[in-house]
């Protein structure tokens, strides 16, 4: 088991660049959420997909993040254009089934640096 | 909307002592799932211990163990004998229906000599 994997692990951009942040979920997994972790916010829900089909993207919090899963080893966070407010660690998380049933398996975070 | 409640931001235990982070919920439901996670400096996010809201029984892993007071809303983590390697930042998470993981603000343990 290798593990939720995520790339970059840091990232380091400019105001109004566009940045892309992946995940590999554990193989077998059918759930997948986006977090964003920031001193101030604390840990944040972004979007949640279940069988590849986004379920509840209301924490995103604008038109400029997107995310896709076009497939069950792949999703992409898509932050265009990026801003310094949005400086934060990204982490994807996988589970079997649901949260309710199953616990999260966290990647090691995107530590994204907006400058 | 759900909530977590962490009222200690930073807490701090000898080593092999005993510590115990407090954390409180809000709810209307009656079946849900409680978590603690551990974030250490590496910032993963690593499963501590969960708690099933239905069942009674306090879990327990290793010198993990929790007091789930589901009347108060309450769900507290005891480490017993604290170790260098406990030393990180902990955050209580509740789940329900909805299916999302809900994070508290997270306590930071600090383990002395």
């Amino acid at each position: 088991d290798a593990g939720v994997i995520q790339s970059p692990r840091h990232e380091v951009t400019e105001m109004g660049q566009e940045v892309t942040l992946r995940c590999k979920p554990i193989s077998g997994h059918n759930s997948l959420f986006w977090y964003r972790q920031t001193m101030m916010r604390g840990l944040e829900l972004l979007i949640y997909f279940n069988n590849n089909v986004p379920i509840d993207d209301s924490g995103m919090p604008e038109d400029r993040f997107s995310a896709k899963m076009p497939n069950a080893s792949f999703s992409t966070l898509k932050i265009q254009p990026s801003e310094p407010r949005d400086s934060a660690v990204y982490f994807c998380a996988s589970s079997f089934g649901t949260t309710f049933f199953s616990p999260l398996h966290f990647g090691n975070g995107t530590r994204l640096t907006v400058t | 909307a759900q909530t977590v409640t962490q009222s200690q931001p930073e807490m701090s235990v000898q080593e092999a002592e005993t510590v115990t982070l407090s954390c409180t919920y809000d709810t209307s439901e009656s079946d849900y799932y409680l978590f603690w996670y551990k974030q250490p400096p590496s910032r993963q996010m690593i499963l501590v211990i969960r708690q099933e809201a239905y069942k009674q029984q306090n879990a327990t892993e290793n010198r993990f163990s929790v007091n789930f007071q589901k009347a108060a809303k309450s769900f507290s983590l005891k480490i017993s004998d604290s170790q260098l390697g406990d030393a990180a930042m902990y955050f209580c998470a509740y789940t329900g229906t909805a299916s999302k993981l809900t994070f508290g603000t997270g306590t930071r343990l600090q383990v002395t000599l």
